[in-house]
């Protein structure tokens, strides 16, 4: 397996419009987290996912974030409209309840 | 959800000495303790991790304690080297299988 894979790996785009990220998760893996990693705020859990079925998106700053999972392979993180503050890494990781969590390479977002 | 805090967010310490890092948590349902490094640019990885029915854990340099009772668990690296420069994450997950990470500690060894 090649690992968590996330797409794109860099992602530059304009204020208001609208980004799409994507992760496919380690085959086999049931549970699929998706992360904000800033300076000032670290490793943020924005939602998590077990057997497609989203668990907890308390974490998710505003209505403009949507998660979607729709099927053990795929899933996309939708920033709707993007804002310049919603610059940061975001980590797309997978697991098998509860033992090691893998991470991807992680999208890069800027938004200008 | 779980609140996981981390000290310091910072630290510097001489090649060859030891480097400890503290966590606490707020959800005495949390069981499973990992802790992960990031080097720059990199992805997050699992250095080692601990549960909830022991109180320390070794692996070489690296040694995980964990207090149930203070809810609070710490690492400790012995014999530092350069190539251990990086940030350290603490996370705690409870059984719902979340997994909740603290701010994260920049480690830099000084050759």
């Amino acid at each position: 397996d090649a690992g968590v894979i996330q797409s794109p790996r860099h992602e530059v785009t304009e204020m208001g419009q609208e980004v799409t990220l994507r992760c496919k998760p380690i085959s086999g893996h049931d549970y699929l987290f998706w992360y904000r990693q800033t300076m000032m705020r670290g490793l943020e859990l924005l939602i998590y996912f077990n057997n497609n079925v989203p668990i907890d998106d308390s974490g998710m700053p505003e209505d403009r974030f949507s998660a979607k999972m729709p099927n053990a392979s795929f899933s996309t993180l939708k920033i709707q409209p993007s804002e310049p503050r919603d610059s940061a890494v975001y980590f797309c990781a997978s697991t098998l309840s509860q033992v090691e969590a893998f991470f991807g390479q992680g999208t890069r977002l800027t938004v200008v | 959800g779980e609140n996981v805090e981390q000290h310091p967010s910072t630290l510097s310490v001489q090649e060859g000495d030891s480097a400890v890092i503290k966590c606490t948590y707020s959800d005495s349902a949390s069981n499973y303790f990992p802790w992960y490094k990031q080097e720059l640019g990199k992805r997050p990885q699992l250095i080692i991790d601990i549960r909830s029915n022991v109180g320390e854990k070794k692996d070489q340099r690296i040694a995980v304690t964990l207090n149930k009772t203070a809810k609070h668990f710490s690492l400790h690296i012995t014999e530092t080297q350069p190539e251990d420069s990086a940030v350290y994450f603490c996370a705690g997950s409870s059984g719902a299988n979340n997994l909740f990470f603290g701010t994260g500690t920049r480690l830099t060894v000084i050759p």
